[in-house]
């Protein structure tokens, strides 16, 4: 069975420093990799894409992907109290686009 | 303008009741979703269609028939209700010809079962 598992949280950093956060996933032939916001009470927002190993940034968002050690990340620089919220990691792979979800990291900026 | 719209919004009701979830997309996507999050936030896949045909059916009781009449809709009908059914029913959709760019998510029906 395919799984997705992150680091347990929840996480707290303080206002302005790097938020980390972890993602390893059990299918080697998984192709694309997602990281999803979700505010409490909101549906999950796609925030970041990555297919292919190494980093991807987009403003203060980097993923980064090792399908050697079939791992990703995300980092969050100078975090903001807005940051504050559940990060989902998401795998797919296959013909059918189904996307396996991790359990989500709750995170918290503190001001 | 809404891209991917739910309704209803909330639905509380009384064990052994029979309901239904609708969903619409008008981003022009071809695959549709329905996932299910649990109070520990954790999101569930159920099922997904593909043009009208059902492409992915998870260990879902029986008791949940989904039903996609075009590809712009997919509702969820839901009989004999159970305490733990209570959870947040999201929709969600995608495009199977441009790749895998991630998925649209609805806004949620959060259901509660009494």
């Amino acid at each position: 069975q395919k799984e997705v598992e992150q680091n347990s949280g929840p996480l707290s950093v303080p206002e302005g420093a790097i938020a980390s956060l972890n993602c390893t996933y059990s299918d080697r032939v998984s192709q694309s990799f997602f990281w999803y916001r979700q505010y409490s009470g909101k549906s999950p927002e796609l925030i970041m894409s990555i297919y292919s190993n190494g980093d991807k940034e987009d403003g203060r968002f980097t993923a980064q992907l090792n399908k050697a050690s079939q791992y990703v990340s995300l980092l969050i620089r100078d975090s903001q109290p807005s940051d504050s919220a559940t990060y989902l990691c998401a795998v797919s792979g296959g013909s059918n686009y189904k996307l396996t979800f991790g359990k989500g990291t709750l995170l918290t900026v503190n001001p | 303008d809404t891209a991917v719209s739910q309704t209803p919004k909330y639905l509380v009701t009384q064990m052994g009741n029979d309901k239904s979830i609708k969903c619409e997309q008008n981003l022009g996507h071809d695959t549709m979703y329905w996932y299910k999050q649990d109070s520990k936030k954790f999101l569930k896949i159920m099922f997904s269609y593909n043009n009208k045909e059902l492409i992915i059916n998870e260990t879902v009781p029986n008791r949940f028939s989904p039903k996609s009449p075009d590809k712009a809709h997919l509702n969820l009908h839901i009989n004999s209700l159970e305490l733990g059914d209570s959870a947040v029913y999201f929709c969600a959709s995608s495009h199977s010809n441009r790749g895998n760019y991630g998925y649209t998510f609805g806004s949620g029906t959060r259901l509660t079962v009494v």
